[in-house]
């Protein structure tokens, strides 16, 4: 029981390139999350999806797109990274209540030069 | 939308000694509040929860209490241990809404 699982761990991108970011879940949670974590700032949410089909902008959306390609598998692209998204990654699922706890994946540490 | 403040952000103690870390939220609807550690490299794990209705919660060596008038709630580890040493996120949310909040979060350091 792998618990959520992100790719890769570690990415270095230059300025302009474009990349996505994977997490798949194996608990059959409903939703899923993508946040990102800086220094000072804690985490912050980026995108969700409250049950397969459904995405939603959480609270830093731009300069990001997600696809919720099945119930397991909730992607984030970055389409023309800049340094300002130089960060790290967490994806995260739950059963699908607010007020039931997160799992979290292991993170992506994401550099932009 | 809601605001999740939380002191302190560095927190050293003498193994054996407790540890206290306080959290304040704005949104008087938020219901559900939990406390995530997080050790170096690995993302967030739960390691408690506390719902609106009750105003204390005991897992071990750590609680959990909160004060729904005040707007605070705050996480107690006690008798602590050098493996209690990591980052601590506490969060509020809401039944019904997808979103949890996020404090800054603490490092705290057990000192042998």
């Amino acid at each position: 029981n792998a618990g959520v699982t992100q790719t890769p761990k570690f990415q270095v991108l230059k300025t302009g390139q474009s990349m996505t970011l994977q997490c798949a879940q194996d608990m059959n949670h409903n939703s899923m999350y993508w946040y990102r974590q800086d220094p000072g700032m804690g985490l912050r949410l980026i995108y969700y999806s409250a049950s397969e089909g459904t995405t939603d902008k959480g609270e830093v959306p731009n300069g990001y797109n997600v696809s919720r390609l099945n119930k397991r598998e909730f992607s984030l692209r970055l389409e023309s990274a800049a340094p300002s998204q130089t960060s790290v990654y967490f994806c995260a699922s739950r059963a699908g209540q607010g007020n039931s706890p997160l799992h979290f994946g292991n993170g992506t540490r994401l550099t932009v030069t | 939308g809601e605001n999740v403040e939380q002191h302190p952000s560095t927190l050293s103690v003498q193994e054996g000694d407790s540890a206290v870390i306080k959290c304040t939220y704005s949104d008087s609807a938020s219901n559900y509040f939990p406390w995530y550690k997080q050790e170096l490299g690995k993302g967030p794990q739960l390691i408690i929860d506390i719902r609106s209705n009750v105003g204390e919660k005991k897992d071990q060596r750590i609680a959990v209490t909160l004060n729904k008038t005040a707007k605070h709630f705050s996480l107690h580890i006690t008798e602590t241990q050098p493996e209690d040493s990591a980052v601590y996120f506490c969060a509020a949310g809401n039944f019904g809404n997808e979103k949890l909040t996020f404090g800054t979060g603490t490092r705290l350091t057990i000192i042998p």
